[in-house]
């Protein structure tokens, strides 16, 4: 069990736009800020969104992060069929002294 | 361009030792801490540990303390994860990263390592 809660999966057609969810408690998302990650399959994770809503040099802006309270959401818009991945979200825990990630969710582009 | 290379995949037995590596390049190895986190086959990301190579100041993951030994030699640029005694259960890609960003509870681990597959089995 993850101390942050993802749904475990997304899907969408080409062109939507997809939102994930990650909700967590005070003394982790609440306290720190966000970031996610993303996972194309058989490949290292990379950074797509850090501090809750930026982004790293070459990520397209179509990818967006959000956090209120104790939850966060990653948008993606004009989905493509090269989005499909697993996406993480991970944050900072003060109670464990250290990093907790979210289940993971498997993303589908139909 | 800064890099992390991992060192190779590994076939262990239970009960055999194991060191692997993760070595930096591009940046000051000595001025960012590099976290270790493990994905066992099928599933999640999981943090284990993080190190800041400069002073070697160690921090552990409850679910890894005494499980693991995260270790860096900063004259190579490189940090270590081992295991004195393998279990069937470590099997999994471990990967390294690089945080980035201050304090350490408000960074981000970027970039990684391509991973190390670790499978014990007898």
């Amino acid at each position: 069990q993850s101390v942050l809660t993802q749904p475990p999966s997304a899907s969408g057609t080409p062109g939507q736009r997809v939102t994930i969810s990650c909700s967590g408690s005070s003394s982790n998302i609440g306290s720190n800020t966000v970031n996610w990650y993303q996972q194309l399959p058989g490949t290292a994770p990379k950074v797509l969104i850090y501090s809750n809503n930026q982004w790293p040099s070459g990520v397209p802006d179509r990818f967006s992060g959000s956090k209120s309270d104790t939850s966060a959401s990653l948008a993606i818009r004009g989905l493509q069929s090269e989005d499909e991945a697993d996406y993480y979200c991970a944050a900072w825990d003060d109670s464990q002294n250290g990093w907790v990630f979210g289940g993971g969710t498997k993303l589908t582009v139909l | 361009e800064v890099q992390l290379v991992q060192s190779g995949a590994e076939v262990k037995k239970p009960g055999e030792s194991l060191k692997i590596s993760c070595k930096g390049s591009g940046y000051s190895f000595t001025t960012y801490w590099i976290g270790w986190v493990r994905q066992m086959p099928g599933k999640g990301l999981e943090w284990m540990g993080i190190i800041y190579p400069g002073d070697s100041d160690t921090r552990y993951s409850p679910s890894f303390q005494g499980q693991v030994t995260i270790s860096a030699d900063k004259s190579i640029s490189t940090a270590y994860l081992q295991w004195s005694s393998l279990k069937a259960s470590d099997t999994a890609m471990y990967y390294c990263a690089r945080h980035s960003g201050f304090p350490l509870n408000h960074g981000w681990f970027d970039p990684w390592g391509q991973g190390t597959l670790v499978t014990v089995s007898s």
